[in-house]
């Protein structure tokens, strides 16, 4: 069955250190990958995806993630985070032959300190 | 402003009731989604809707309903409501049927009491 794991559900940093989310998915078909961001009381925002091609893709705010096929990871990175990367950073996967359904993971809340 | 509008933003309503969450796409899509976000279930799938026609359906309780209207607005109807049912709701919207990469609205957040 599909599912996507994130392996830490808070991660605290300072002010321009560099930092790494970890997502692992499982699925038995074809994926795409996201990586979304969630502000305190908004919606989501689209960081970036992997629909194809290049397995490094590069989003919004200077992130960047890494696609695994091997490990089943699509691991979220950026080389210097600022206080207002402070926010819940959630990895999805939507498999080939399931339309347009998303699976998300539990969330990863990233804190960063001055 | 992602262009996703939902409507109201936060509803507070007593167990036994029934409510209709209400979400306009981004102008231009054609499929419309609804999620549910709570804290001991994260977000979940509910339903997808593609120019009318329901797409996919995920863990949607039989108490739940939705529609996609001709003007491509959608619809999220919830009845007999549980106090479990509190939680933030979320329309998304996008161009095709393929998850390529949607765009969210701020939701609505429902409380039941």
């Amino acid at each position: 069955a599909q599912s996507v794991t994130q392996l830490d559900s808070q991660v605290p940093v300072f002010e321009e250190a560099p930092v790494e989310l970890r997502c692992n998915y499982s699925s038995s078909v074809s994926v795409y990958l996201f990586w979304y961001v969630q502000y305190p009381n908004q919606g989501l925002q689209l960081l970036l995806k992997y629909l194809s091609g290049s397995t490094l893709v590069k989003g919004i705010n200077g992130f960047e993630a890494e696609f695994n096929k091997s490990q089943t990871s699509f691991h979220l990175r950026k080389p210097s985070v600022h206080i207002s990367d402070t926010a819940e950073y959630f990895c999805a996967v939507s498999e080939h032959n399931q339309g347009g359904k998303l699976i998300f993971g539990q969330g990863t809340e990233l804190s960063v300190k001055p | 402003d992602s262009g996703v509008t939902q409507t109201p933003k936060h509803l507070i309503t007593a167990t036994g009731q029934r409510v209709t969450l209400r979400c306009s796409p981004r102008s231009g899509d054609l499929s419309v989604y609804w999620y549910q976000q709570s804290l001991d279930q994260g977000l979940q799938f509910l339903i997808q809707y593609y120019n009318g026609e329901e797409r996919a359906k995920g863990n949607i309780l039989e108490r739940f309903s939705a529609q996609q209207f001709p003007d491509l607005h959608s619809e999220l109807n919830l009845s007999s409501l549980e106090l479990g049912d509190s939680a933030l709701y979320f329309c998304a919207s996008s161009k095709t049927e393929r998850a390529y990469g949607y765009t969210f609205g701020s939701g609505t957040r429902l409380t039941v009491v």
